[in-house]
């Protein structure tokens, strides 16, 4: 099993830009999740999806879209990237409500 | 709104020597993670913590939970350098499927 995978790794924009981030996980996982941790931070959720069918927003959802495609798979659009969404973004996922959480590899984006 | 405290921030100590970190929150939950990150990396789940007076304990690390007190510690006997981490704790608030983070305790283990 890979567990949570993201793509891309590394991503560069420029300000303005769009552009989606993927996550699958191949767990069965019912429940997936976004999250972005800054320099010297704890992560902070963005958007959650506890369901196929169903999204929430996190502590930080501004400038942010996602779509859960699929049971597998989680995306996360930034429509027009601004300097402050320069961070890594971490995809999760979880068996179910409260259920302990798997995180990707993470997803360094820079906006320049 | 729920708030996670954790310090030290930076820890810096000696092989062989004792330590704990601390993770306060400010409103009752009854489960609490404890997370470790290498540089450039992922986390990776150490400890689940499901009830008031839980221990978990692997290796040179325990975990304990005090609900009524709203504190973890993460204790670690005689560090080794491979401990060499940021270690972050996430309390469950119970509603939807939020975690919330502490802001992470960077430990150096010197030789």
């Amino acid at each position: 099993n890979a567990g949570v995978t993201q793509t891309p790794k590394f991503q560069v924009l420029k300000t303005g830009q769009s552009m989606t981030l993927q996550c699958a996980q191949d767990m069965n996982h019912n429940s997936m999740y976004w999250y972005r941790q800054d320099p010297g931070m704890g992560l902070r959720l963005i958007y959650y999806s506890a369901s196929e069918g169903t999204t929430d927003k996190g502590e930080v959802p501004n400038g942010y879209n996602v779509s859960r495609l699929n049971k597998r798979e989680f995306s996360l659009r930034l429509e027009s990237a601004a300097p402050s969404q320069t961070s890594v973004y971490f995809c999760a996922s979880s068996l179910g409500h409260r259920r302990e959480q798997y995180f990707g590899p993470g997803t360094r984006l820079t906006v320049t | 709104e729920l708030k996670v405290e954790q310090n030290p921030l930076f820890l810096s100590m000696q092989e062989g020597k004792n330590y704990t970190i601390y993770c306060n929150y400010s409103t009752t939950s009854d489960r609490l993670y404890w997370y470790r990150q290498d540089p450039g990396k992922s986390l990776e789940s150490l400890f689940v913590l499901l009830s008031n007076g839980a221990v978990k304990q692997e290796g040179r690390l325990m975990a304990s939970l005090d609900t009524k007190a709203r504190l973890s510690t993460l204790h670690i006997t005689a560090a080794v350098h491979d401990l060499s981490a940021t270690y972050f704790c996430a309390v469950d608030k119970g509603a939807g499927n939020m975690l919330t983070f502490g802001g992470g305790t960077r430990l150096m283990v010197k030789p």
